[in-house]
C-alpha cells in the first residue's frame, strides 16, 4: 500500500521567511496530492492540491511543487505570518485511498 | 464552515462502554469517511462510505464499525471501549467515489474513555 512520509516534524520561522515542507510517497500509481492546514482543536482545512499531470500550483502565498519521478512534492509558503502557525499534513491518494503524512507543526515566531 | 456536521462535539464515557457518532456531509456529497486523530498523531483512516456502500476501509477495529443511510449521514459505533480509544473523531465528506475528490472535514468528536 502506499506510504506518505512527511519532514521536517517540526519547523520554526521568523515573520517574513519562508517555510519548506516536504513529502515522499511510494506508489507511483498515486494521482492527487492535497495538503491541509490544522490549528490547534480545530478541523483540517484544504489549503492547496495537486494533480500528477501539474509539476506546480500557486495560490497567494502558498505554492505546492510535484516531482513524480522522484515521488515527492513540497509546499512553500513564502512571507510567512503567525496565522500561519499550526500543523500541516500532505496526503497521496491512491485509487479510493487517501493517506496522510504525520504532519509538521510550523511555529513562525513574530 | 466545510458544510460537514458532526454531533455531539465532545463524549465522555467509561471503559467498556459504547457510543456512537454522527455525521453529516455536505449537501451533495454521497462519500463519508472516518477518521480518528490520537493526541499528537496524525489522521489515521478508518472507514469509507459510498452511497450507502463500503467503499474502503483502513486501520478501523473489529470493535468499531460504521454504516451510512439513504439520506447519506453515517454513524461510526465504538463498543467495549478503552482507555486508548480516547480521540478526536474526524468526518469528512466528498462528492464522488473518493480518488482526487477533495474531502471537508468535520469539526470532530472529542471522546474522552475514562
Amino acid at each position: 500500500g502506499e506510504n506518505v512520509e512527511q519532514h521536517p516534524s517540526t519547523l520554526s520561522v521568523q515573520e517574513g521567511d519562508s517555510a519548506v515542507i516536504k513529502c515522499t510517497y511510494s506508489d507511483s500509481a498515486s494521482n492527487y496530492f492535497p495538503w491541509y492546514k490544522q490549528e490547534l482543536g480545530k478541523r483540517p482545512q484544504l489549503i492547496i492540491d495537486i494533480r500528477s499531470n501539474v509539476g506546480e500550483k500557486k495560490d497567494q502565498r502558498i505554492a505546492v511543487t510535484l516531482n513524480k519521478t522522484a515521488k515527492h512534492f513540497s509546499l512553500h509558503i513564502t512571507e510567512t505570518q503567525p496565522e500561519d502557525s499550526a500543523v500541516y499534513f500532505c496526503a497521496a491518494t491512491l485509487y479510493d485511498k487517501v493517506i496522510f503524512g504525520p504532519g509538521t507543526s510550523l511555529s513562525v515566531i513574530p | 464552515d466545510s458544510g460537514v456536521t458532526q454531533t455531539p462535539k465532545h463524549l465522555i464515557t467509561a471503559t467498556g462502554q459504547r457510543v456512537t457518532l454522527r455525521c453529516s456531509p455536505r449537501s451533495g456529497d454521497l462519500s463519508v469517511y472516518w477518521y480518528q486523530q490520537s493526541l499528537d498523531q496524525g489522521l489515521q483512516f478508518l472507514i469509507q462510505y459510498y452511497n450507502g456502500e463500503e467503499r474502503a476501509k483502513g486501520n478501523i477495529l473489529e470493535r468499531f464499525s460504521a454504516q451510512q443511510f439513504p439520506d447519506l449521514h453515517s454513524e461510526l459505533n465504538l463498543s467495549s471501549l478503552e482507555l486508548g480509544d480516547s480521540a478526536l473523531y474526524f468526518c469528512a465528506s466528498s462528492r464522488g467515489q473518493g480518488g482526487g475528490d477533495t474531502q471537508y472535514f468535520g469539526p470532530g468528536t472529542r471522546l474522552t474513555v475514562l
